[in-house]
């Protein structure tokens, strides 16, 4: 069981917008660590998405951002795309466990 | 350009040993930290450990910690991730990625992986 909550699958239509959540507790997110958050496709590396919380890096389209609040953060997506679909996981760190951790991560299918 | 190269998959025999590295260029390998992260058969992602090249400081996921060694070579700028005796349950998919830490910390750049398959 991962230390950050992800729901399992979401899905959406093309050209919709769908949200991603991340739920942690007081010792990592709650704490104030920041999230970050990845696009990984079968059989590729993974890709960095959003960090710190909100911030986009080079080349990431803006269809794709991020929020916290409190001990949850969210991956939103607009105007979804098929190539979109994928594995996203959410990201932190954690004080009683001295480093990194992952959400389980979020199938997306673009129906 | 930022690249990690990581070696070729290996198939290995339960309790062989085996150490796969992960090569970065394009950038000042020792300026960052680099950390390993595990994937699993149809599971999600798992952090290890992470260590700095710089002064091969390595710090180890409780999960990971004694069953694993990482270690680097700053001359060549590679990092390893070994075995002494591998399990069938080490089979997985392993990545290595360059840690940052502005705005938190996170890994900015990513290996295309090693995986690594053990089976009698």
């Amino acid at each position: 069981q991962s230390v950050l909550t992800q729901p399992p699958s979401v899905s959406g239509a093309p050209g919709q917008r769908v949200t991603i959540s991340c739920t942690g507790v007081s010792s990592n997110i709650g704490a104030g660590y920041d999230v970050h958050w990845y696009q990984h496709l079968p059989g590729t590396a993974p890709k960095l998405l959003i960090y710190g919380n909100t911030n986009r890096p080079s080349g990431v389209p803006d269809r794709f951002s991020g929020s916290q609040s409190g001990t949850s953060a969210s991956l939103a997506i607009t105007g979804l795309q098929a190539e979109d679909e994928a594995d996203y996981y959410c990201q932190s760190s954690d004080s009683s466990l001295s480093g990194v951790v992952f959400g389980g991560g979020t199938k997306l299918t673009v129906l | 350009e930022v690249q990690l190269v990581q070696s070729g998959a290996e198939v290995k025999k339960p309790g062989e040993s085996l150490k796969i590295s992960c090569k970065g260029s394009g950038y000042s390998f020792t300026s960052y930290w680099i950390g390993w992260v595990r994937q699993m058969p149809g599971k999600g992602l798992e952090w290890m450990g992470i260590i700095y090249p710089g002064d091969s400081d390595t710090r180890y996921s409780p999960s990971f910690q004694g069953q694993v060694t990482i270690s680097a070579d700053k001359s060549i700028s590679t990092a390893y991730l070994q075995w002494s005796s591998l399990k069938a349950s080490d089979t997985a998919m392993y990545y290595c990625a360059r840690r940052r830490v502005t705005a938190g910390s996170y890994f900015d750049y990513w290996g295309q992986g090693t995986l690594v398959t053990v089976s009698s």
